[in-house]
């Protein structure tokens, strides 16, 4: 299985300010993903990333990829208050139906 | 959208006793589902894969006889944690993934947190 490695693991910044967090995974993939999760709760699916693909946006979102340094970044803009929770990358195995693992995380805290 | 639906979101029960946590996908027919741990302030751990009509995988360390799993029904997953110890306490999430949606990911249930007394 593999496994995406965020960074930072915890950040803070002001409403209004933009976000970002960053992935490393160590082998090759097909797509990534990226979760978020509130305390307690369970994850969310933000968006996910073909190989083939170099940056993809969603709402405030906006993700690139970097397959030959085998890495991602995951951009929140305009950061609220409720952006506040763990983001998670994830990048399945190729093919089929495979277990998805997960890094550690990053803790973002959108202070108002 | 797909859905998962997590049952209880919370349970608390005695050391020694057992409980049954539910995962059921909504609207769509899951072959395959997932099982997480997850403790305080870390990732989420793959437990075990459950497999429709056959044998759950477990991962490397995960006692079969203590975590429980049946996937009688393509839509229902269950995860039994057996004579439960403190140490059990932990929270529990499912995922299963749309068939034929490969453009998108998994689809979580809410979680289940148990504590042991």
């Amino acid at each position: 299985s593999q496994q995406g490695e965020e960074d930072p693991q915890a950040l803070s910044i002001q409403e209004g300010e933009n976000a970002t967090m960053n992935c490393s995974y160590k082998t090759s993939i097909n797509n990534l993903q990226w979760y978020r999760q509130n305390s307690g709760r369970g994850l969310v699916h933000l968006i996910l990333i073909r190989s083939n693909e170099r940056e993809k946006h969603s709402g405030r979102l906006r993700v690139t990829l970097d397959t030959s340094k085998k890495s991602s970044s995951l951009l929140i803009t305009a950061s609220r208050a409720a952006d506040t929770a763990s983001y998670f990358c994830a990048t399945p195995p190729s093919g089929g139906y495979q277990k998805v693992t997960f890094g550690i995380g990053t803790k973002l805290q959108v202070i108002p | 959208g797909a859905v998962v639906s997590q049952h209880p979101s919370r349970v608390i029960c005695k050391s020694g006793t057992s409980v049954k946590i539910e995962c059921r996908s909504l609207d769509f027919q899951a072959t395959t589902m997932f099982w997480y741990r997850q403790f305080p302030k870390q990732s989420l751990m793959l437990m075990a894969t459950s497999n429709e009509g056959s044998k759950a995988t477990y991962e490397q360390g995960v006692e079969k006889d203590k975590f429980l799993i049946n996937h009688a029904s393509l839509t229902l997953s269950t995860l039994t944690v057996t004579s439960a110890h403190p140490e059990d306490s932990s929270f529990y999430i499912c995922s299963a993934r749309r068939p034929g949606h490969t453009s998108h990911g998994y689809t979580f249930g809410s979680g289940t947190r148990l504590t042991v007394v």
